[in-house]
């Protein structure tokens, strides 16, 4: 079967950096997104990797490895506005995207 | 630019009735998706559109029907709702197929089935 893992929540300090990891077995792989969802709203895109390595966008990088199903959301110079959920999904072989339950982050001051 | 509207915002219905969720996007997007969010879960593919006149099942279409007359709507309808189908109704676009092209969601329909 399909399976993305992530862990369910993780804290952090204002200021500090974090990294969120997802881990996936899937039916093929077209590549990688990560989402942010704020409580209560809809899921925004943050990133796409389909390549091994880092991508960097600002405060926030993610990186791929294809060969350990291996993936990591690193945020920089938390802000209390990042706190919400990170999803982690992978496209499929059906050009389809499979989703992890999501990582809530929580920020404290 | 209103990107993806959804109706209603939320609906407490009845089990066993008929409930069609609405959603309306203006970015002229090929690919349309409906998806189901419940706690603890990931987000679940219950029906989607690659262009309009075609739909396809996801993961989950049991007790779902979607149709797509033009490249705007994507209607979602349950026939005779059940409990189980009380969860957070998302509604997605994106620009063709090619693999690298994001998803854009809408804001959610919150349904509840009593």
């Amino acid at each position: 079967g399909q399976n993305i893992d992530q862990p369910t929540e993780m804290t952090a300090t204002e200021g500090a950096i974090v990294q969120i990891n997802c881990t996936y077995q899937t039916s093929g792989f077209n590549g990688l997104f990560w989402y942010q969802q704020h409580a209560g709203e809809a899921p925004t895109f943050l990133s796409y990797n389909v390549l091994d390595g880092l991508e960097e966008k600002g405060r926030f990088s993610s990186f791929l490895s294809r060969s350990k199903g291996y993936s990591y959301l690193l945020l920089k110079e938390l802000q209390m506005k990042d706190s919400a959920s990170y999803l982690c999904a992978v496209k499929d072989s059906n050009y389809q995207l499979i989703w992890g339950a999501g990582t809530k982050l929580i920020i404290k001051p | 630019i209103a990107g993806i509207t959804q109706a209603p915002t939320s609906q407490i219905l009845a089990a066993g009735r008929r409930m069609t969720l609405r959603c309306t996007q203006d970015m002229r997007h090929n690919a349309m998706y409906w998806y189901r969010q419940d706690l603890g879960l990931g987000l679940r593919l219950i029906h989607y559109s690659n262009t309009a006149g075609t739909t396809g099942k996801g993961e989950v279409p049991d007790g779902y029907s979607v149709s797509r007359a033009n490249t705007d709507d994507f209607p979602l309808t349950l026939a005779s709702a059940v409990p189980s189908q009380t969860s957070v109704y998302f509604c997605a676009s994106s620009d063709g197929l090619a693999v690298a092209n994001e998803q854009f969601f809408g804001p959610g329909t919150r349904l509840t089935v009593l």
